[in-house]
């Protein structure tokens, strides 16, 4: 079974210059999500997609920020231009879209490890 | 039910006693629960999940207990071993859709030899 799928695992990258993270959800997934993993805040949702309609982005930081999902089964996250303090691990997660109020399970990927100098 | 990781609480345990991580959550309107496992260099991985209509779930080797009076989860995991090594965060579902999740700051666990 293959899970969420991410690319790249790491990116080193210099300030000003545009990355894109890219995310596969498990097939027959309904929602997929970015999150973002520092040390100082944990983890944070950024942004999340129904049906490949973003929901909510209520969590993305900046402008610099934008998300798209194509597709059912693909979804990037760029940064534009990137800022040393966005060096973090970006998680991408899907979950099936069972009845609602039954509770959904997440499940993550790996993670693209960004260090922006 | 915002996440501050400033520190990260660490838990040491022997190796074969029992782990007991908790945690506290914000929303007395949350109704779904998940424990995750993170291992270093990877992404949270589940473990179990708890409805509010429930106090107590068990799975192998992990039990997770609810409280919803003080609003409190906790992770039990019997014979810790070497592998148990990583940080536990909790996850609790907070709109009615079930898909929108906040993550606590996570507890460390150290399994000593």
């Amino acid at each position: 079974d293959a899970g969420v799928i991410q690319s790249p695992r790491h990116e080193v990258t210099e300030m000003g210059q545009e990355v894109t993270l890219r995310c596969k959800p498990i097939s027959g997934h309904n929602s997929l999500f970015w999150y973002r993993q520092t040390m100082m805040r944990g983890l944070e949702l950024l942004i999340y997609f129904n049906n490949n309609v973003p929901i909510d982005d209520s969590g993305m930081p900046e402008d610099r920020f934008s998300a798209k999902m194509p597709n059912a089964s693909f979804s990037t996250l760029k940064i534009q231009p990137s800022e040393p303090r966005d060096s973090a691990v970006y998680f991408c997660a899907s979950s099936p879209n069972r009845d609602i109020g039954s509770g959904n399970t997440i499940y993550f990927g790996e993670g693209s490890w960004l260090t922006v100098v | 039910g915002e996440s501050v990781g400033l520190h990260l609480p660490t838990l040491s345990v022997q190796e074969g006693d029992n782990s007991i991580i908790n945690c506290a959550y914000s929303n007395s309107a949350s109704d779904y629960f998940i424990w995750y496992k993170q291992e270093s260099g990877k992404g949270p991985q589940f473990i179990i999940d708890i409805r509010s209509n429930m106090d107590k779930r068990q799975g192998q080797r992990v039990t997770v207990l609810l409280n919803k009076t003080v609003k409190h989860l906790s992770l039990q995991i019997a014979a810790t071993q070497p592998g148990d090594s990583a940080v536990y965060f909790c996850a609790e579902n907070a709109d009615n859709y079930g898909q929108n999740f906040v993550f606590g700051p996570g507890t460390r666990l150290s399994v000593l030899p």
